[in-house]
């Protein structure tokens, strides 16, 4: 398995409230994505990272930010949670965006009432 | 736009009972496409990369293949410990990010 960890892995919230997610690596990998997972939806990117301080949006960003200081570490925030950000929330990694396996992490459960 | 369509949606089988899972896309520019399997509470596992039409892979009871416009998934003689959801994903475009875009899923019940 790729030495991907997420925490928490389960976690509940109420509306309005911030919450940080966080993906950890030990592959060394340069490239970070934040997916969600949603019944009748495929994996949505939210944001990715290309390199420490490095990242950008993907197609689902809005009321998402997130930080990379550290190769190692990949933050997901969500700055005010809202109950359409309850969804399965997914990191992955892959050493190049080019031709390159992303593999997954096992997932953060997130529920905002 | 990116599209890729998988189906059947839900597909039950006997055990020992042969099929294929369909993955249909349309994309500006296949870099690849991949096969990743999904337990329930779990991350995507990866199986397979397919980068051009005419390729194959196969692992244990599993085999990718790959044309111009679907790839399938062939699953020969299944056994209960295959069922899980199959989801298809390809990647496109050119230049530094190059987007992958993925299916729903095949959710795969293999009966003993």
């Amino acid at each position: 398995d790729a030495g991907i960890t997420q925490s928490p892995r389960h976690k509940v919230t109420e509306t309005g409230t911030p919450v940080t997610l966080r993906c950890h690596q030990t592959e060394n990998h340069r490239y970070m994505y934040w997916y969600r997972q949603d019944p009748g939806h495929g994996l949505r990117l939210i944001h990715y990272s290309y390199g420490v301080k490095d990242t950008d949006k993907g197609e689902v960003s809005d009321g998402y930010s997130v930080s990379r200081s550290k190769t190692e570490d990949f933050l997901l925030t969500l700055e005010s949670a809202t109950s359409s950000q309850t969804s399965v929330y997914f990191c992955a990694i892959s050493d190049s965006s080019g031709q390159e396996t992303q593999y997954f992490g096992p997932g953060t459960r997130l529920l905002v009432l | 736009e990116d599209q890729v369509t998988q189906s059947p949606e839900a597909l039950r089988l006997q055990e020992g009972e042969s099929s294929s899972l369909n993955c249909s896309y349309t994309v500006s520019g296949l870099r690849g496409l991949f096969w990743y399997r999904q337990d329930p509470g779990k991350g995507p596992e990866f199986l397979f990369t397919l980068y051009s039409a005419g390729e194959e892979k196969e692992k244990e009871r599993l085999k990718a293949t790959l044309t111009k416009k679907e790839s399938f998934l062939h699953i020969t003689a299944p056994k209960p410990e295959d069922s899980a959801t199959y989801l298809c994903a390809v990647q496109a475009g050119s230049g530094g990010y190059q987007k992958v875009t993925f299916g729903i899923g095949t959710k795969l019940q293999v009966i003993p």
